[in-house]
């Protein structure tokens, strides 16, 4: 078990729609990355927040969109769905965010577009 | 531009011995963080080790190295007595000291036979 908590494990929802995960961090760490794992995509990096603040985005779509709450958990909202939205989405968290800490995963969110 | 190479997309080890998997990387920062992760069939992603681009020395963790050359770019895995457990999908990372973004590999799966 890495600390990192993730829900729901599963997701199926319908074309159109808005989702929300939820990712809470190991206790103390300060960082969460959001990554998206896809078939013909691979591992993306999505967005990554330090202590409440955004610092770094990667290939996020602007139907997407990130916060990082107070308490240091932080929810992906994924919306206007698309078949394509399909992946399992990860969080991943981490003490600080520099080059040479890593990152522990939660267990993932598998999102189902239909 | 940061980049990760995993050129095996497969590799067949025999039980009980070492296998090395390959990444190289392109980046022009001077300080970086590597990393490696397995994925099992489960899905959940495993932090397996972590070698920095200071670091003189090759990382080690257990039946894991991690063969740095800094010169060649390149940050291969050595798993030493493979087990059948080993089987999963491997990915190395990256992430700039400076940056918060990780990239990941296309990943190289790890079929371990009896």
């Amino acid at each position: 078990d890495s600390g990192v908590t993730q829900t729901p494990k599963h997701l199926i929802t319908a074309t159109g729609q808005r989702v929300t995960l939820r990712c809470s961090p190991r206790s103390g760490d300060l960082s969460v990355y959001w990554y998206q794992q896809s078939l013909d995509q691979g591992l993306q990096f999505l967005i990554h927040y330090y202590n409440g603040e955004e610092r770094a985005k990667g290939n996020i779509l602007e139907r997407f969109s990130a916060q990082q709450f107070p308490d240091l958990h932080s929810e992906l909202n994924l919306s206007s769905l698309e078949l394509g939205d399909s992946a399992l989405y990860f969080c991943a968290s981490s003490f600080l965010g520099q080059g040479n800490t890593e990152a522990f995963f939660g267990q993932g969110t598998r999102l189902t577009v239909v | 531009a940061q980049k990760i190479t995993q050129t095996q997309p497969g590799m067949f080890v025999q039980e009980k011995e070492a296998v090395t998997l390959d990444c190289t990387y392109d980046t022009s920062d001077q300080s970086y963080g590597l990393f490696w992760y397995k994925q099992p069939s489960s899905g959940e992603m495993i932090f397996l080790i972590y070698q920095g681009s200071y670091d003189e020395q090759n990382a080690t963790e257990g039946r894991y190295s991690l063969n740095f050359q800094k010169a060649r770019k390149s940050a291969n895995l050595v798993i030493s007595a493979s087990q059948l457990g080993d089987s999963a999908m491997y990915f190395c990372a990256m992430r700039e000291t400076g940056g918060f973004k990780t990239i990941f590999g296309a990943g190289t799966r790890l079929f371990v036979k009896a």
